[in-house]
Order: C-alpha cells, then sequence, then structure tokens
C-alpha cells in the first residue's frame, strides 16, 4: 500500500506568480484535504475534495483553488502569490467519506517560498 | 468559534519523568479529539483519538468535557518520544476539516 506522496518537495516562486502543487492520495483512498503550515503554527484547513468535487473550505481567499481527479490524486492552485502564503503545505488523504471517525493520513509536504 | 490551545510551545523533561501535553478547547457541540505527533524529518501521524480510549506507546489522554481540555500524559518519558506534538479536533462523526493547535515541543534529555 502506497502512502501519500506530494510533489514538489520544494519550490521557490516570486510575488505575483501561480503555482501548482500536487497530492496522490493514498491506495483505496477517495478525499483529499489541503493544509496550510506556517512556520511556528499548525495545520490550517484550506479545503477537502472528495470524488472532485470541493467538500468544506476554510478561511482562505478564492486565489487559492483545487482539483481533484478520476483516480482521486488531487492539485492545489495558488495565484497571486504573497509573502505571506510561505509554508509547508500539506495533503491528507482519508478513506471514504460517510465513515465514521476516519483518519486522515498526512503526507511530506511541500516546502513553497515566496520572495 | 473552533479553537484549540496548547499553552506550551515547548516542553523539556528528563527521561523516565512523567509528561503532560496541555489541550484545551473551544467548540460548540460534540467534537472528536485527536494527538497528532510530528517525529524528526518524518510525516505528521496519528497518535491517538479521544474515542478509541487506547494507550499508543504509553501515552493516554483524557478528554474532560467539564474542563474543556485533552491532555496528552505519559508515566515514564522516553528519549524516542522527543517530537512536535499537534492536538487537534473536528466534529464528531464528521471527516471534514481538522482543527490544529500550534504544537508543543516536546524534548526527553537523556
Amino acid at each position: 500500500e502506497t502512502g501519500v506522496t506530494q510533489s514538489p518537495t520544494h519550490l521557490i516562486k516570486t510575488r505575483g506568480q501561480q503555482v501548482t502543487l500536487r497530492c496522490s492520495s493514498q491506495s483505496g483512498h477517495n478525499t483529499v484535504s489541503w493544509y496550510q503550515q506556517a512556520l511556528g503554527q499548525g495545520p490550517q484547513f484550506i479545503f477537502q475534495y472528495y470524488r472532485e468535487e470541493e467538500n468544506g473550505r476554510g478561511n482562505f481567499p478564492p486565489r487559492f483553488s483545487g482539483l481533484q481527479f478520476p483516480n482521486y490524486s488531487s492539485e492545489l492552485n495558488v495565484n497571486a502569490l504573497e509573502l505571506d502564503d510561505s509554508a509547508l503545505y500539506l495533503c491528507a488523504s482519508s478513506p471514504r467519506l460517510a465513515i465514521v471517525h476516519n483518519e486522515q493520513f498526512f503526507g511530506p509536504g511541500t516546502r513553497l517560498t515566496v520572495l | 468559534a473552533q479553537r484549540v490551545t496548547q499553552p506550551e510551545k515547548l516542553l523539556s523533561v528528563f527521561k523516565g519523568a512523567p509528561v503532560e501535553l496541555k489541550c484545551n478547547y473551544s467548540y460548540s457541540g460534540s467534537p472528536e479529539l485527536f494527538w497528532y505527533v510530528q517525529y524528526s524529518r518524518q510525516r505528521l501521524q496519528l497518535l491517538l483519538r479521544h474515542i478509541s480510549r487506547e494507550s499508543i506507546k504509553g501515552f493516554t489522554a483524557d478528554l474532560n468535557k467539564g474542563e474543556t481540555s485533552f491532555h496528552l500524559k505519559k508515566p515514564f518519558a522516553q528519549e524516542e518520544d522527543s517530537a512536535m506534538y499537534y492536538c487537534a479536533l473536528r466534529r464528531q462523526g464528521g471527516s471534514e476539516k481538522l482543527v490544529f493547535g500550534k504544537g508543543t515541543k516536546l524534548t526527553v534529555n537523556p
């Protein structure tokens, strides 16, 4: 069974640019959640995707958007990057949404630096 | 508002000493509480959840609804317990967002 993978590991962008981060969910999982973890903070929920539809969103502006594909992998897109977007971006997958007590399995994260 | 507070940013104990990592929460309704751990150079992983009422790696946590707390305890700390610990909550029975605290870095000294 393959765990959650994320790419790239690190990347550096400049203000105003756009970035796409990728996540492959764990085998058998159809729900993906994205979190932003700023330095010294806990992870903060961005949004969740279930069967290619957004299923809940945190307090992030519309320039944060996402996609989920038929194979349940997912992308996080951030437009018009700002310095405060510098953070570790975590992806977490979980099995069927309707199951109570679902555990979320986290990927290693993508470290984004905005200059 | 949903909020998780971990009052200690850093906690240092000696091997064999008891350890308690504090977690307080604010939530209107019935939350599900979790402790996640991140060891050095490893990914975030679930340590335990209040629903299971189990002990993992010698750690236990009891949900105290009156005090809205979910403190993590271990009677005898080991060096390998050194890690970053995050308390988190979500709506009970839900699969949506986890709300995390800022974390406590535990160092167990030899």
